[in-house]
């Protein structure tokens, strides 16, 4: 079946480093991508999202680039902030399903 | 305006004893997803509504678990005789319609359920 891998956690940074969190996925069809963001306290948010193949989605200095070649849709900032610290889930589904397929979530802590 | 809210934001129970969680979802959204959310891992996706027709109910981990929405509105989830694998964090979701699945869903607090 569908599933999504992200790397694991906790990923701990320095302010203004750069970031990057690997996800991969495994999918029938042509799935459409996602990243949530959930920060302390608060419920999750769609950070960004890619519908289709070599679609770059982008939020809050934040980018993905979905590529159907290597199944991936790696979520990178060039400069980190302590208030980028939460925890991040990628997530796919296939149109049509309805099913959100989300991965375990990383937790980002930012180190001023 | 007011978010998708969920009810109680903590629940602790006795294993064996039926729990009621309750979402309420954005105003005029048509779209409502119950996940789970258990420790160390990823969300579980276990049903979504189109008003209040749920078409697919093979997200639902076991027949104690049973998902119902009225008016096009609150859902509730209920989980019959818990048991202690049950406890996690239920999160609601909602979205303006379903749209492909592609439409941005909207999570409520959640309700953390701990069955001891």
């Amino acid at each position: 079946g569908d599933s999504v891998t992200q790397m694991e956690g906790p990923v701990t940074l320095s302010e203004e480093a750069f970031l990057t969190i690997n996800c991969t996925y495994t999918a029938t069809g042509y799935p459409s991508l996602f990243w949530y963001v959930q920060y302390p306290g608060e419920g999750l948010q769609l950070l960004l999202k890619a519908t289709k193949a070599d679609d770059k989605g982008s939020n809050k200095g934040f980018e993905a680039t979905y590529r159907k070649e290597t199944t991936s849709f790696h979520l990178e900032k060039g400069s980190v902030q302590v208030s980028d610290s939460a925890v991040y889930f990628c997530a796919l589904i296939n149109p049509g399903t309805y099913k959100y397929i989300f991965g375990t979530g990383t937790r980002l802590k930012v180190l001023a | 305006g007011a978010g998708v809210s969920q009810s109680p934001s903590n629940k602790v129970t006795e294993k064996g004893k039926d729990v009621e969680l309750r979402c309420d979802p954005i105003s005029g959204h048509t779209a409502l997803y119950w996940y789970r959310q258990s420790l160390g891992q990823g969300l579980e996706f276990l049903i979504y509504f189109q008003g209040n027709s749920a078409p697919d109910k093979s997200g639902l981990p076991s027949d104690r678990f049973s998902a119902e929405r009225t008016g096009g509105s609150v859902s509730t989830l209920t989980i019959q005789r818990t048991q202690q694998e049950d406890s996690a964090v239920y999160l609601c979701a909602s979205s303006l319609d379903l749209a492909g699945g592609l439409n941005e869903q909207f999570f409520g607090p959640g309700t953390r359920l701990t069955v001891l």
